[in-house]
């Protein structure tokens, strides 16, 4: 089993909709997860930090974690263009694991 | 203030040659993470160093090698260059002092082919 695992996409949305990207994790003692943005050719950017079950939410973003069924997802409201990207979730235990990322596109 | 910056961007190495690469962090932080990131494999952890040691390694041979000088910039080795080693390769820095809630700050990346 792959410590971190995201469906490789492309997952199509329509503008306007909500975008739902989901990751699993192998480790149940894994602490800390993370939502990473990347741009082809760009390097990745850090979108959401979650360390708590539940939701968090930050603008259109919102995290949530289920540590017992051990899967963090991210949901993208109002989806822009702009949002079309490869989305990488990563796990920290004593070093971090990431994904292999999902690709998002988001139809105008 | 300044993000993490990687030198060089770009570079054309044959096999068989040696490269190293340059990584300076972020103000202030002193752990600095190295990763490659290839199509096929997606971003797989290299090494970390924190305080000039290095605190943890993943499952690369042992032609990738690092150092960390003592105002935190990292330099990273790659030895005896196979075709496959063709990559990005990014460095991220953190203040690496609460291990768990650290967040990672990617630099721009050095890509790296071997003809």
């Amino acid at each position: 089993q792959k410590e971190v695992e995201q469906n490789s996409g492309p997952l199509s949305v329509p503008e306007g909709a909500i975008a739902s990207l989901n990751c699993t994790y192998s480790d149940r003692v894994s602490q800390s997860f993370f939502w990473y943005r990347q741009y082809s050719g760009k390097s990745p950017e850090l979108i959401m930090s979650i360390y708590s079950n539940g939701d968090k939410e930050d603008g259109r973003f919102t995290a949530q974690l289920n540590k017992a069924s051990q899967y963090v997802s991210l949901l993208i409201r109002d989806s822009q263009p702009s949002d079309s990207a490869t989305y990488l979730c990563a796990v920290n235990k004593d070093k971090i694991i990431f994904g292999k990322g999902t690709r998002l596109h988001i139809l105008p | 203030k300044a993000g993490v910056t990687q030198t060089p961007r770009y570079l054309i190495k044959t096999r068989g040659q040696q490269v190293t690469l340059s990584c300076s962090p972020i103000s202030g932080h002193r752990s600095v993470s190295w990763y490659q990131q290839t199509p096929g494999q997606g971003l797989q952890f290299l090494f970390e160093y924190f305080s000039e040691t290095q605190r943890n390694k993943g499952n690369f041979p042992g032609r990738f090698s690092g150092r960390q000088f003592s105002n935190s910039r990292s330099e990273m080795n790659v030895s005896t260059l196979e075709l496959g080693d063709s990559a990005l390769y990014l460095c991220a820095s953190s203040l690496g002092l609460n291990g768990f809630t650290d967040t990672q700050y990617f630099g721009p990346g050095t890509r790296l082919t071997v003809l």
